[in-house]
């Protein structure tokens, strides 16, 4: 089974602010890399896929690199709304897996 | 383009339970449709997967189901179910159905989730 990690589990950010948010691959993926949003008491909403490529409404602020083992989740410059739980995901085999998740708050 | 769950509620420790997703506003044999959980206060959980009718509508499961919760769909009432058999306290979260993003290996439409509390 693929294993992602990401790092940190944890981020204290202020508006304005340019974060990144790293995912790590137990083995190799290719891009089959997602990254999702997640407020309190909302369903996940996606943002990125294909490792890069910005879901229709996404803000541009949003963006994904990365290809094999190692992805990134960027955001330009916080917005308000943007405080959250960040997760990423593997979908190209099974099971399906998913990070631990990333909790982006306020400083 | 909408899927909306329900069935859930508190059911004992080695009940049954089956959750229901309604599906509407898109071709509903196209996807592949899954289910993924949340407990409370953890991360997000793969559950299971029926592809599309051009895949058979083959199932996955994750380890932690396999042999107690079963995925459906019927076309009859455009709805995808989990039954879900010997359910045990790690059960307890929120469910929700997930449409596959066809080509692009995520899930771009989620329903708003149902709550499943397994206690005695």
């Amino acid at each position: 089974d693929i294993q992602l990690t990401q790092s940190p589990s944890f981020l204290s950010a202020s508006v304005g602010d340019r974060v990144t948010i790293t995912c790590r691959a137990s083995q190799g993926i290719s891009r089959y890399l997602a990254w999702y949003q997640q407020k309190p008491g909302n369903a996940p909403k996606l943002l990125i896929y294909i490792a890069s490529t910005l879901q229709s409404g996404v803000p541009p602020r949003f963006s994904g690199s990365g290809s094999g083992t190692e992805f990134t989740l960027t955001i330009s410059s916080l917005q308000p709304e943007d405080f959250a739980t960040y997760y990423c995901q593997y979908l190209n085999d099974y099971p399906v897996t998913f990070g631990q998740g990333t909790r982006l708050e306020i400083k | 383009v909408q899927l909306v769950e329900s069935g859930g509620g508190l059911v004992q420790p080695g009940g049954s339970l089956r959750l229901s997703c309604a599906v509407s506003g898109f071709t509903f044999s196209d996807h592949h449709m899954d289910w993924v959980r949340q407990a409370p206060g953890k991360g997000l959980e793969w559950v299971a997967r029926s592809r599309n009718s051009g895949n058979s509508h083959i199932t996955h499961y994750a380890a932690s189901v396999t042999g107690r919760f079963t995925i459906s769909r019927d076309y009859s009432d455009s709805s995808l179910y989990l039954q879900m058999n010997s359910l045990k306290t790690e059960d307890t979260a929120v469910y929700y159905c997930a449409r596959d993003l066809s080509g692009g290996h995520a899930f771009d439409i989620w329903g708003q989730g149902t709550k499943v509390i397994v206690s005695s």
